[in-house]
C-alpha cells in the first residue's frame, strides 16, 4: 500500500515564475492538505481540499492555489514566484473525518532564484 | 488561534539518556496534540496523539507524553536515548473544528555517543 507520494522531489525555478507542485494521497484517503515548511520552522498550513473543493485556507497569499481531481490527487500551484517561497512543501493526507490522523509526504523543495 | 511553543531549539543528550523536548501549547478550546519526527531530508512522522481520555499517551520507538491541562504542556519524553533518536522534533495542536494543524518551530535533538 502506497504512501502519500509527492513530485517532484526537487524544483528549481526562478523569481516571477509559476510552479506546480503535485501529490497522491494514501490509498483510502479522501483529503489532502499542503504545508510549506522553511529552513529551520516548523511546517505552516496553506489549505486543506476534500470534494474537489478549499476547505480551509492559512494565511498565504492568492498566490498560492491548488486543485483536488475527483481521485483525490491534489496540485499546489504558486504564480509569480518570490525568494521567499523558496521551502520543503509537504502534502498530507487523511479522511475527512478524521483531519486528526494524517500522513506525509516526503515533500517537494523548492528553490526560487 | 491556537499556537505551540517549543522551549529549545536544540537539545543533546547522551546515548542511554532520558529525552525530554517541551512543548507548550495556547487553545481557546480542548485541543488535539500531536509529536512528530523528521528524519533528514524526508517527510514528518508521527510519533504520537492526544485527542481524549487518557492524558499520558505512548507512541512509537519508546516515546510517551503527558497532557497537562493546568500547564499547558504536552512534553515527549523516553526514557534512554538511542543514536537513531537523533532528528527534528515538532509539537503540533488542532482545536476544535479547526482543520489548520499549527505546529511549533521544531527541535533539533542531537545523540552524542
Amino acid at each position: 500500500d502506497a504512501g502519500v507520494t509527492q513530485s517532484p522531489t526537487h524544483l528549481i525555478k526562478t523569481r516571477g515564475q509559476q510552479v506546480t507542485l503535485r501529490c497522491s494521497p494514501k490509498s483510502g484517503h479522501d483529503t489532502v492538505s499542503w504545508y510549506q515548511q522553511a529552513l529551520g520552522q516548523g511546517p505552516q498550513f496553506i489549505f486543506q481540499y476534500y470534494e474537489e473543493e478549499e476547505r480551509q485556507r492559512g494565511n498565504f497569499p492568492d498566490r498560492f492555489s491548488g486543485h483536488q481531481f475527483p481521485n483525490y490527487s491534489s496540485e499546489l500551484n504558486v504564480n509569480a514566484l518570490l525568494l521567499g517561497d523558496s521551502a520543503l512543501y509537504l502534502c498530507a493526507s487523511s479522511l475527512v473525518a478524521r483531519t486528526d490522523t494524517q500522513y506525509f509526504g516526503p515533500g517537494t523543495r523548492l528553490t526560487v532564484l | 488561534a491556537q499556537s505551540v511553543t517549543q522551549l529549545g531549539s536544540h537539545v543533546s543528550v547522551s546515548e542511554g539518556a532520558l529525552v525530554l523536548l517541551r512543548c507548550n501549547y495556547s487553545s481557546s478550546v480542548p485541543p488535539y496534540l500531536f509529536w512528530y519526527v523528521q528524519y533528514p531530508n524526508q517527510g514528518l512522522q508521527l510519533l504520537l496523539k492526544y485527542t481524549t481520555g487518557a492524558t499520558l499517551v505512548k507512541g512509537i520507538n519508546g516515546f510517551e507524553a503527558e497532557f497537562k491541562k493546568s500547564e499547558t504542556s504536552f512534553h515527549l519524553t523516553k526514557p534512554s536515548a538511542h543514536m537513531s533518536d537523533a532528528a527534528e522534533y515538532f509539537c503540533a495542536v488542532i482545536s476544535g473544528n479547526n482543520n489548520d494543524m499549527r505546529f511549533g518551530a521544531g527541535t533539533r535533538l542531537t545523540v552524542k555517543p
